[in-house]
């Protein structure tokens, strides 16, 4: 258990509306990473943090927006979601004696009707 | 940047027969990881392994990282090992990782 929370796990939302997505860490880590899972596409990095207030994009970071003000916490916004933004979004925290094994959150499945 | 493919990209076995799941990367890496998402989703992590070789059960990884390709090793498969294996790399301090599109492993009893 890495100490991941995410919230929600599960929301329905409609075009065009916002939505947030967060994620929690207990274990003061300080890397913190958003990744989207499509059929076909495996993972792919929307964006990532390395401190509070440091952000940066991953592949696919068009259409998102993070912010990271808590060590602990690390949100992902969709301003205004799109029926392409459904798929499920994974947190993950990056730790272990090598510092660089990565661990995920359980997921959070979206769908944009 | 760097491109990570798997194969097979399906592998259907029987229960207790052996398998070697491959990874190929298309540029040097200072990262590579195994994970196995299990059929209710769930992503775990099982190898961190930028070279070498490392165990864990019966499970096992080399990666040759001078020749771009890492190995998953599973002995004597059970259905719990059944869902999707995936690869990812990266390079650089960031940690950001490049995921190939997995191996579907399906074991049957």
């Amino acid at each position: 258990d890495a100490g991941i929370t995410q919230s929600p796990r599960h929301k329905v939302t409609e075009t065009g509306t916002p939505v947030t997505l967060r994620c929690h860490q207990t274990e003061n880590h300080r890397y913190m990473y958003w990744y989207r899972q499509d059929p076909g596409h495996g993972l792919r990095l929307i964006h990532y943090s390395y401190g509070v207030k440091d952000t940066d994009k991953g592949e696919v970071s068009d259409g998102y927006s993070v912010s990271r003000s808590k060590t602990e916490d690390f949100l992902l916004t969709l301003e205004s979601a799109t029926s392409s933004q459904t798929s499920v979004y994974f947190c993950a925290i990056k730790r272990g004696s090598s510092g660089n094994t990565i661990y995920f959150g359980e997921g959070s499945w979206l769908t944009v009707v | 940047g760097i491109q990570v493919e798997q194969s097979p990209p399906d592998l259907i076995l029987q229960e207790g027969a052996n398998s070697t799941l491959r990874c190929n990367f298309s540029d040097s890496v200072n990262n590579l990881q195994w994970f196995h998402q299990n059929p209710w989703g769930q992503l775990i992590n099982l190898f961190y392994i930028p070279s070498g070789t490392k165990q864990n059960g019966r499970l096992s990884a080399t990666t040759v990282a001078t020749e771009r390709y890492s190995l998953l090793y599973i002995s004597s498969s059970q259905t719990t090992d059944s869902g999707v294996y995936f690869c990812a790399a990266g390079g650089g301090s960031q940690g950001n990782l490049i995921f190939g599109k997995g191996t579907k492993l399906s074991v049957k009893p």
